[in-house]
């Protein structure tokens, strides 16, 4: 079992729907990042989180430390959303979960 | 976010050359340089962990001879792909940490674009 589980692997959207992407993860953490790569293979860091909640425009990502889950929320989603969306988390080193394909379409 | 970024962006060589990558932190010092590689359709696994001034850590399964990596100043990092194969093809991402301003953000890693490597 790996040590970072994403769900949905791939998620079909249309445009202004509101999208959620889960992590789970087995480690205790000292933090946790939301990364998004586009097509191009850039990565961005979208959020870290340790605990609670964070928002960033349309994007909120959410922690529960006991549960050992966290949440990426997108609110009107666009097409310019369409990207891989990571979850990683971090305990001296970062350790990606598989990502979640996110196609948004118009 | 602080700016990382990486040259070059993409490369093709010839099976057998050495090719070097570079990761820069343009507006922070980075203590702490990391170097992914990225196969088609997968996450990123960890290769390395570089501190400036210090030997490279590598993961298991990285073979430290042929990929070199130097850390000698806060703001560069260098990856050398020695004796390429075309197995090493693949998508390799540096990122960086360090202390990015007063923001209580010195945890958080900065991902560089990425250099995308061919080898014929």
């Amino acid at each position: 079992k790996n040590e970072v589980e994403q769900s949905p692997q791939n998620l079909t959207a249309q445009e202004g729907e509101f999208i959620t992407i889960n992590c789970s993860y087995s480690v205790g953490i000292s933090a946790l990042h939301w990364l998004q790569q586009h097509p191009g293979g850039g990565i961005v860091s979208l959020f870290m989180l340790s605990s609670g909640k964070k928002k960033h425009g349309r994007l909120i990502a959410t922690i529960n430390i006991q549960e050992k889950h966290s949440s990426l929320h997108i609110t009107a989603s666009h097409p310019r959303d369409s990207a891989v969306y990571i979850c990683a988390v971090s305990y001296g080193k970062l350790t990606f979960g598989q990502g979640t394909i996110l196609t948004v379409h118009p | 976010g602080a700016v990382v970024s990486q040259h070059p962006s993409w490369v093709i060589c010839k099976s057998g050359t050495s090719v070097k990558i570079e990761c820069r932190s343009l507006d922070f010092q980075a203590t702490t340089m990391f170097w992914y590689r990225q196969f088609p359709k997968q996450s990123l696994m960890l290769m390395a962990t570089s501190n400036e001034g210090s030997k490279a850590t590598y993961e298991q399964g990285v073979e430290k001879d042929k990929f070199l990596i130097n850390h000698a100043s806060l703001t560069l990092s260098t990856l050398t792909v020695t004796s390429a194969h075309p197995e090493d093809s693949s998508f390799y991402i540096c990122s960086a940490r360090g202390l990015a301003g007063g923001d209580g953000r010195h945890n958080e890693q900065f991902f560089g674009p990425g250099t995308r490597l061919t080898v014929l």
